[in-house]
Parts: structure tokens; sequence; C-alpha cells
């Protein structure tokens, strides 16, 4: 069977430093792979997704980047964080991109 | 691009009674509707979806109905326990922005079950 995993389960960073959130899928091969934020608010809105290695799609132009160095691999950066990034970040993976299984989660919180 | 309405924001049922979130969406051309449980502090979790193909899907105590025509779906929770409370999103599988496709959400329904 599949399982995600990300870490941190959580990470407490200053503004202007730098970020770097890991998603790993096993039991699969070429999965699409996601990133989503999930504000207060509860909403769910894609950042970026990701087909196969070093294919990036960009949703949202923001402060944020995203590498997919190897198959089953998701990696989420920033060079320097704002306060707005703070939230809950989701990493999903698909087989063909619609059924999608969600990761764990990892709780940012920029002070 | 896709947008998708979800109705009510916050459902508060008695244990045993039933619940039902429903959403709307924008694009005739979307054809897939999943809905996601998600409990305090933890990823979203796929409970059910429906194909654009059928009017009806069951599994156990849920069930999901598609309105194509009326471009609505709808979950149905029967026989509500208190380990249901949680908040539930429903998507839709459509177009974005020229030809790529992507699940859109709706905002969330955050259902509580009272014992």
């Amino acid at each position: 069977s599949q399982t995600i995993h990300q870490w941190p389960a959580t990470l407490v960073q200053p503004v202007g430093s730098p970020l770097s959130l890991e998603c790993t899928v096993e039991g699969t091969s070429n999965p699409n792979l996601y990133w989503y934020r999930q504000a207060a608010g509860r909403g769910l809105q894609l950042l970026f997704y990701s087909v196969g290695i070093g294919q990036i799609s960009s949703e949202v132009p923001q402060n944020l980047s995203a590498s997919r160095p190897q198959d089953r691999q998701f990696i989420l950066s920033s060079k320097k964080l704002l306060l707005s990034d703070s939230g809950f970040y989701l990493c999903a993976w698909s087989p063909h991109g619609r059924e999608q299984y969600f990761g764990p989660g990892t709780r940012l919180t920029v002070t | 691009g896709e947008n998708v309405e979800q109705h009510p924001s916050t459902l508060s049922v008695q244990e045993g009674d039933s619940a039902v979130i429903k959403c709307t969406y924008s694009d005739s051309a979307s054809n897939y509707f999943p809905w996601y449980k998600q409990e305090l502090g933890k990823g979203p979790q796929l409970i059910i979806d429906i194909r654009s193909n059928v009017g009806e899907k069951k599994d156990q105590r849920i069930a999901v109905t598609l309105n194509k025509t009326a471009k609505h779906f709808s979950l149905h929770i029967t026989e509500t326990q208190p380990e249901d409370s949680a908040v539930y999103f429903c998507a839709a599988w459509g177009v974005s922005g020229g030809s790529n496709y992507k699940l859109t959400f709706g905002k969330g329904t955050l259902l509580t079950v009272n014992p």
C-alpha cells in the first residue's frame, strides 16, 4: 500500500529565515505530487504540482518554490519567509491527478 | 476557472441524526467530485467520490449524489456518530487556466455530532 510522509510536523521560524519542507511517497512510482496550503479559514489552496522529476508547475506566484529531485520526493522551499507564509502545508499524491491522497501536514508558524 | 461553493459552513446534529452537506460547481466540464474528511491537526482523508457518469454512490453510512444539470452534489451521512465530527471538504476536478486540470475545493463544513 502507498504511504505519504511529511516532515517536520511542526516548525516555528523567524521572518526572513529560509524554509525547506519535505514530502516522500512510498509504494508507488511516478506519482503526481502536490503542495497545498491551508490557512486559518480552512480552504485548501494549490501551490505547486509535479507530474515527473524536475517538472514543476506553479499555481500562485509567491515567496515559495518547489522541487522534485527524485520520483517520490517533493520539496517546498523559501529563501526568506514572510509572516503571511504561516499556515498548514499539505503534500498530496495521485496516481493520475484526480484521486488525491494527503499527507499528515506541516504546521508552519512564522514569527 | 472552476468555482466551488459549499454550504453550510457549520452544521450541528444530534447523534443518530442525518447530516447533509451541499456543494455547487460552475464548470459543466468538471467530471470528478471527491469528498474529504479532515480531523483536527491532520491531513484530509478521501472518504468517497463520484464521477460524472454516476448519479449516486453509497458506502455504508455515507452517500454522495450528483445532479449534473443543476451542477450540484451532496454528501449524506446517516446515523451520525461522535467520531463523524470533523471538517468536510467537497472538490471538483476541472480545467484551471487553459488546459490544466486541478481539484478546486470548497471552503469546508465543520460538522459537530453531539452525543
